[in-house]
């Protein structure tokens, strides 16, 4: 079975502090790995997936299939980054994905 | 601008009533999710389709119920709402074929059952 497993429910940084959300994943297979973002009454939102490499926001996040680790990075954290954060994946492309529970990142000024 | 809405984003009912809320895409995605979001367990899947006429059952899927007789819309039952149905859902849809494999999220409907 697929699992996605967020192990903070909470993250509080200061204003320029690194972050790092953590996400662990099992998946027989090769899947597909997304960070989603839900800023304050707003809709989910992608932020990133590990196919692209690129960086969101100033955002990365690096898949370690050794480690089954996909965690999200930011040098320096703003009070704009302050959201709820998903890891999720998928068997494929556009297919349902499997979320985690969520961590909430708050910065504080 | 194609998009996807959700409708009510708000519904109070009481136990025991049925409850339809609505999802409505412009995209012409195939494929339709419908989510629901609660504290300590983030989002799981109810029911989600891959196009007309084709529904499955999600993780959590007792209770609730859908139907797609057109691309544009996934309306999700609730056939006898239930206290513990108390929840944030949320409809997205995605379009296999496209590279990024995006799901679009509608703004979710709050419903309270009392």
């Amino acid at each position: 079975a697929q699992r996605v497993t967020q192990p903070e429910k909470l993250l509080s940084v200061f204003k320029g502090a690194p972050v790092e959300l953590k996400c662990n994943y099992s998946y027989s297979g090769s899947p597909e790995l997304f960070w989603y973002v839900q800023y304050s009454r707003q809709r989910l939102q992608l932020l990133l997936r590990h196919i692209s490499r690129e960086s969101i926001k100033g955002f990365t996040a690096d898949l370690n299939k050794g480690e089954t680790s996909f965690h999200l990075k930011k040098p320096f954290a703003q009070e704009e980054d302050s959201a709820m954060y998903y890891c999720a994946l998928s068997g494929s492309s556009g297919d349902k994905l499997t979320f985690g529970t969520g961590t909430r990142l708050a910065v504080r000024p | 601008d194609a998009e996807i809405t959700q409708s009510p984003r708000h519904k109070i009912t009481e136990t025991g009533r049925q409850v339809t809320l609505a999802c409505h895409q412009t995209w012409n995605h195939n494929n339709m999710f419908w989510y629901r979001q609660d504290l300590g367990h983030g989002l799981r899947l109810i029911h989600y389709s891959y196009g007309v006429q084709d529904t499955n059952k999600g993780e959590v899927s007792d209770g609730y119920s859908v139907s797609r007789s057109n691309t544009e819309d996934l309306p999700l039952t609730l056939e006898s709402a239930a206290s513990s149905q108390t929840s944030v859902y949320f409809c997205a849809s995605s379009d296999p074929g496209q590279d990024t494999g995006e799901l679009f999220f509608g703004e979710g409907s709050r419903l309270t059952v009392l």
